[in-house]
């Protein structure tokens, strides 16, 4: 089955300690991108990457890394959570880019920072 | 810098009742217009998307948008709801003739509720 994987759903941390959130595709697909949705503020992305090896920021990239090092996996790394990054948050990937290609999104992870 | 608005925060209708979700832009062109619908715990899922061409698309699940140009506007209608169809929808906006087609804005979400 297409889809876009990511883990944990559900993720409990303290300030500080470092955590990685994975995401897969089995789509073969070029473009994979992360979002935080907050109430009130719709979807805004984190970092994005057009192809292996490539990434680039999105509107709130602050505290947050990726890496593109497999066309089929895309993590988001927190070095040193804080509260204000207590979030829901979305990979996505599509074909060739989210204009001409729709994107697919993984069911979430629903991330708390104490 | 573009915008995406979603007036309504939260709609709720009757099951077979008639639907429009609002949605406005900001842009000086035509940009790719977009709506996705969440349903509950779960990601995203795009209904329809539109560039150029008929200003009224048709997208799955019974659902179609206009785009209205001189109102900056992309509203999604449905002629009669289903219960199932409660969720939230987003509306999003991508800037074109850009080199790289790299960021889709996403609007603050409508959620809907379906009274049975």
């Amino acid at each position: 089955e297409a889809q876009v994987t990511q883990n944990p759903r559900y993720l409990i941390t303290v300030t500080g300690k470092k955590l990685t959130v994975t995401c897969s595709q089995n789509m073969n697909h070029e473009y994979m991108s992360w979002y935080r949705q907050d109430p009130g503020l719709g979807l805004r992305q984190i970092y994005y990457s057009m192809n292996v090896e490539v990434t680039d920021k999105g509107d709130v990239p602050e505290g947050y890394k990726v890496s593109r090092k497999e066309k089929r996996n895309f993590p988001l790394i927190l070095e040193s959570p804080s509260p204000n990054q207590t979030s829901l948050y979305f990979c996505a990937s599509s074909l060739e880019d989210p204009y001409n290609s729709p994107l697919h999104f993984g069911n979430g992870t629903r991330l708390t920072v104490t | 810098a573009q915008s995406v608005t979603q007036p309504d925060i939260h709609i709720t209708v009757s099951e077979g009742a008639s639907l429009e979700l609002r949605c406005n832009y900001s842009y000086g062109a035509t940009p790719y217009l977009f709506w996705y619908v969440q349903s509950p715990g779960q990601g995203l899922q795009l209904l329809l998307k539109y560039f150029s061409g008929d200003t009224l698309v048709q997208g799955i699940k019974g659902f179609e948008a206009e785009f209205k140009r001189s109102q900056s506007s992309f509203n999604l209608r449905k002629p009669s709801v289903h219960w199932s169809d409660a969720a939230e929808y987003f509306c999003a906006v991508g800037e074109p003739m850009k080199t790289s087609y790299d960021k889709v804005i996403f609007g603050p979400g409508t959620s809907l509720s379906v009274i049975p």
